[in-house]
């Protein structure tokens, strides 16, 4: 089974506290994605990640950053936290952008920005 | 613009059977999606279309016409645990999933 794995299941921070989320998959998953999700919207997307050191912007990457070192870790970084980026945080992986692969998600992290 | 447009809120009877719309704009179109994501959980995969038709899979059916931009997800047998919210995601000209906010389904005894 593939497992998606994230650093923690509810944070609570402060504004303009930095914040790491880290997501760790254990399939040898080329490609990593961060998304939030709120009440009413559909998942957006941060950042997503095709290879190691590499990534691309999302729909809504201001204010936050990524980084991928190693293939199978993946971790947002939340450079001066703002009230607005109190949302689900969610992690996902697949092992191809096309054809039938579909992307297996982390249980989620709960950040409230205080 | 691209949008992806599902009911919010769906309520059905045990035993019954249900079907959630989903209708979709997009720039390009490379398969459509549907998660089932239980509250407080992960979405979890549960069919892919990306040719017009019905896949069939136990007790879930997904439909696709790409002519028409609209796909559905069919519930057979409702049982309380499908109580949760079904996501409708398109994958676009990009490669990259487009969501649609989900639709909440209640299962009443």
């Amino acid at each position: 089974d593939v497992k998606v794995t994230q650093s923690s299941r509810y944070l609570v921070k402060r504004t303009g506290e930095k914040v790491f989320l880290e997501c760790v998959q254990d399939m040898d998953h080329e490609n990593m994605f961060w998304y939030r999700q709120d009440p009413g919207l559909g998942l957006r997307l941060i950042y997503f990640s095709y290879d190691v050191k590499m990534k691309e912007k999302g729909d809504i990457p201001e204010g936050y950053s990524v980084s991928r070192e190693k293939k199978e870790r993946f971790s947002l970084i939340l450079e001066s936290a703002s009230t607005n980026q109190t949302s689900m945080y969610l992690c996902a992986s697949s092992l191809e952008l096309a054809g039938v692969y579909e992307q297996y998600f982390g249980p989620g992290t709960r950040l409230t920005v205080t | 613009g691209q949008n992806i447009d599902q009911p919010t809120e769906m309520t059905a009877t045990e035993g019954a059977i249900v079907q959630i719309n989903c209708t979709y704009q997009t720039s390009g179109f490379n398969g459509l999606f549907w998660y089932q994501q239980h509250a407080g959980e992960a979405p979890t995969f549960l069919s892919y279309n990306v040719l017009d038709g019905l896949e069939e899979k136990g007790r879930f059916s997904s439909f696709l016409s790409r002519s028409k931009g609209y796909s559905y997800l069919l519930l057979k047998e409702l049982q309380m645990k499908d109580s949760a919210s079904y996501l409708c995601a398109v994958r676009d000209s990009n490669y990259q999933l487009i969501w649609g906010a989900g639709t909440k389904l209640i299962i009443k005894p």
